[in-house]
């Protein structure tokens, strides 16, 4: 079956500590996105790539980091710069980055939190 | 700065009580508006997008329709397993970023 795979799906933080949040997916789509949803907030983005080995930051990009070496995987690292990382975060991909009329498709989460 | 409102915040509906939610939005250009359904502790599913005022789309017993200001999703003798949070989002530009309401809360009780 096609889809993104997020992993894990929790994911404990301790203080100072760099995280990597992993995500994969075999639709072959082009463009790969990451959001953060917190409670009572819409989804914001934290970064965007639409081809291998090049991305932009979104909205809230600070005390993040993404690489993209395969088209399939769009991995997300929260570093310790990130000071509110608790949080439930979405990856998403989409066929294409242009034409903005594309739907994007996404994975089903992980759930970060600090001890 | 675009901006997307959806209202009501939450809503309690009973087993075939037909209602509508409203996604209202300012923005400079239009490119598509999408509805997605959100179950708890799972990302958003896609269920439709719109592009231009008087398009509708349908989906079982979801029908969703676009003006130039506003969207609705309208929900007709809804069941149970249609609670779940609605979201609205709105392309505005390249690259397909999307700019996401807060989201309506849908309970259907028996």
């Amino acid at each position: 079956d096609g889809g993104i795979t997020q992993s894990p799906k929790y994911l404990f933080r301790k203080e100072g500590q760099n995280v990597t949040l992993s995500c994969e997916q075999n639709l072959n789509h082009d463009a790969m996105y990451w959001y953060r949803q917190d409670p009572g907030q819409g989804l914001r983005l934290i970064y965007y790539s639409q081809i291998v080995n090049d991305f932009q930051k979104g909205d809230i990009a600070e005390g993040y980091s993404v690489s993209r070496e395969k088209k399939e995987s769009f991995p997300l690292t929260v570093t310790s710069a990130q000071k509110n990382p608790t949080a439930f975060y979405l990856c998403a991909s989409s066929i294409t980055h242009t034409g903005g009329n594309q739907p994007q498709h996404f994975g089903d989460g992980t759930r970060l939190s600090i001890l | 700065e675009d901006q997307v409102t959806q209202s009501p915040e939450a809503l309690r509906l009973q087993e075939g009580e037909s209602s509508s939610l409203n996604c209202s939005y300012t923005v400079s250009g239009l490119r598509g508006l999408f509805w997605y359904r959100q179950d708890p502790g799972k990302g958003p599913e896609f269920l439709f997008t719109l592009y231009s005022a008087g398009e509708e789309k349908e989906k079982e017993r979801l029908k969703a329709t676009l003006t130039k200001k506003e969207s609705f999703l309208h929900i007709t003798a809804p069941k149970p397993e249609d609670s779940a949070t609605y979201l609205c989002a709105l392309n505005t530009g390249t690259a397909s970023k999307l700019t996401f309401g807060t989201g309506t809360r849908l309970q259907v009780t028996l």
